[in-house]
């Protein structure tokens, strides 16, 4: 059965960096895009980007232009979203996707990954 | 940027009746690329319908979704104790792909 097991709840300060880690399993893990999608306390859901498990292709989320890195390790079916000078509205939970269909839906959630900012 | 609106945002109802959940564009969503989730407390968001109206699967049948153009509406027939979630819409046929605030169904 498909699965996306995400890291662990992550504490940081403004200004700092955090990568949270996704990994794949239950599915040819290049066959498929993999999406990031955030959700602040208490509010809605917010795309932040995608990218190619087959090429390393990305497309961001204009707001996050510069801030934001997505990774992938075919090797061990790993998917990796980073995001740089951490601000207290990034505060949220952050939640691997995997991308299907052509334009693409999410169909499978990882667990997600609390990540705090604060001083 | 496709904004989606849904209404309304609180929708309070018994078990065993039904429910009718509306998502509105402001433009058109090209080939009817909507998307339902349903999201519980505390855990991931989970597909329901895609295509506007195309249930995943494992999904019950209760749930059906209908539109086209701007508007879309999720119907669950007949609520079951465990169908009390948050309800979002996704319009996934332009970029960047935009969530609706979500309709919380709660037990009257």
């Amino acid at each position: 059965q498909v699965q996306l097991v995400q890291s662990g709840a992550e504490v940081k300060k403004p200004g700092a960096s955090v990568k949270v880690s996704c990994k794949a399993s239950g599915y040819t893990f290049t066959s498929y895009g993999i999406s990031w999608v955030r959700q602040a306390p208490g509010q809605g859901l917010e795309w932040m980007g995608w990218i190619s498990a087959y090429n390393g292709n990305t497309n961001y989320a204009q707001k996050l232009q510069g801030r934001v890195t997505m990774t992938t390790d075919t090797s061990t079916s790993t998917a990796y979203m980073e995001l740089r000078s951490l601000r207290s509205d990034d505060t949220a939970v952050y939640y691997c996707v995997r991308d299907y269909g052509d334009p693409y839906y999410f169909d499978y959630w990882g667990q997600g990954t609390l990540v705090t900012v604060s001083s | 940027e496709i904004v989606l609106t849904q209404s309304p945002g609180t929708l309070s109802l018994s078990p065993g009746e039904r429910a009718t959940l509306s998502c509105r564009a402001s433009q058109s969503v090209s080939s009817s690329y909507l998307a339902w989730y349903q999201q519980k407390p505390g855990q991931a968001p989970r597909l329901l319908i895609y295509g506007a109206s195309s249930r995943a699967t494992g999904i019950p049948d209760r749930f059906s979704g209908s539109g086209s153009g701007t508007d879309f509406t999720l119907t669950i027939s007949r609520l079951e104790p465990e169908d009390f979630a948050v309800y979002y819409c996704q319009q996934y046929g332009s970029s960047p792909q935009t969530f609706g605030p979500g309709t919380k169904v709660d037990i009257k």
